[in-house]
Formats: C-alpha cells, structure tokens, sequence
C-alpha cells in the first residue's frame, strides 16, 4: 500500500489569505489528482498533474507536482468561504489502482 | 455535462445479508472503479474493471465483494454477506482512458449495516 500523507489536516483562515496543503509521500506515482469533497458528495476532480515539476493552475488555485513525483502542493490565493471543504490529493500507481491522501479540511471564515 | 449516477442514495440491511450497489458509469468511459469511505476515514480504493474483468484489486476486496456489468451500463458492487463493518459510503467513479487519467465520482451510496 502507497501512502500520502496531507498536511494540515485542518486549516481554518480568514478570507482573504493565502494557504498551501502539502501532499508527501515517499512513493512515485505516474500521476498525482486533487480532489475536492463537500459532506455526503462524492470528490470533485480539480486537477490532474503527470510530469515531475509541472505546475497547473486553476484560477486562485495553484497546483504543484514534485520533480520526483513523490509529492505535490496546492496553493489557494485570497481564500473566500466558497473555498470551503474536504481537499484530496489521490496518487496514480501502476496499472490502474489510485491512493487517496488523509485529506485536509479547509474552514473559510467571512 | 455528463455524470455518474449511483442508486440508492442509501442503503440499510441487516447483519449478514446481501446487498447489491448500483452505478451508471459516464457512457463514453472505459474504466470503472469502486471505492469506499468509512465515516471520518480517507477513500481506499476498493477494485478496478476494464473490459469485463477486474484490472486491480486491494487487499480489501476479498471473496464476499464482487463486481459486475451485466448490460453495459450499470456497474455493480455486490457484498455477500454484509458484516458491520461494511457500513460506508460507497463511491464508484469512471475514467475516459484509464491510466493516469482522472476519475469522475458519483455521488456514493451510503451502507449502513445493522
């Protein structure tokens, strides 16, 4: 089993600032998705990085693949309330099995 | 825009039952997968289906889970003697290509098993 850690679990901010969620491992994935998750809804595909080092971005969102593939980042610029929710990052392995990260649930305060 | 469907939204059964878990993958796509989510805990992965056979399995998926496509448009989840621990929400998710391509989640159907 391939493990990806998130950090923070939890982040609660002010609208406004900026914030990034890590996702580490110690594994290589082939490719690496963020997901976003409200309560009793399924993840909500964002983006999907393949290459070591790519950066997407997403509006304020930004999204960052490790040059080893092992890791990724995504940074959120002036946060707002809608940003709220359940963020996961889930790594590509061989053949077609994918492991989800331990999430990171994001509180956006007005 | 196209999307998977699931149904039902959620499920009760008893201790030991059987119960069958339904998903309409997106028309188009390929691959097909199973995923669960105990309440508070991250999404594993549970199983993989590619042209009528499973790709890829966990160690999770074990003799009482089996998938099937029966008409080529429902994918189904099927538990054979369901135990508490069952109890989730159950995701299924499809994938255009397969591979390192991303995956379109249903909106899960809740298992709870008493």
């Amino acid at each position: 089993t391939q493990l990806l850690e998130q950090s923070p679990q939890f982040l609660s901010i002010q609208e406004g600032e900026n914030l990034t969620v890590y996702c580490n491992s110690s594994s290589v994935f082939s490719s690496l998705q963020w997901y976003r998750q409200e309560p009793g809804e399924g993840p909500v595909l964002l983006v999907t990085v393949v290459t070591g080092g790519e950066v997407k971005k997403l509006k304020r969102l930004t999204f960052q693949f490790g040059d080893a593939r092992k890791d990724s980042s995504l940074h959120i610029t002036a946060a707002q309330p809608g940003d709220t929710g359940l963020y996961l990052c889930a790594g590509g392995a061989t053949g077609n099995q994918f492991y989800f990260g331990t999430g990171t649930s994001l509180t956006v305060i007005p | 825009e196209p999307e998977v469907t699931q149904t039902p939204s959620h499920q009760v059964t008893q201790m030991g039952q059987e119960v069958i878990l339904r998903c309409v993958p997106i028309s188009n796509h390929l691959y097909f997968y199973w995923y669960r989510q105990i309440l508070g805990q991250k999404v594993e992965f549970l199983v993989s289906f590619y042209n009528n056979e499973i790709s890829e399995k966990s160690e999770i998926f074990d003799d009482q889970f089996s998938v099937e496509r029966p008409d080529g448009s429902n994918f189904t989840l099927k538990i054979r003697s369901t135990k508490l621990e069952d109890s989730a929400m159950y995701f299924c998710a499809s994938n255009p290509l397969g591979g390192t391509y991303e995956q379109y989640f249903g909106p899960g159907t809740r298992l709870t098993v008493t």
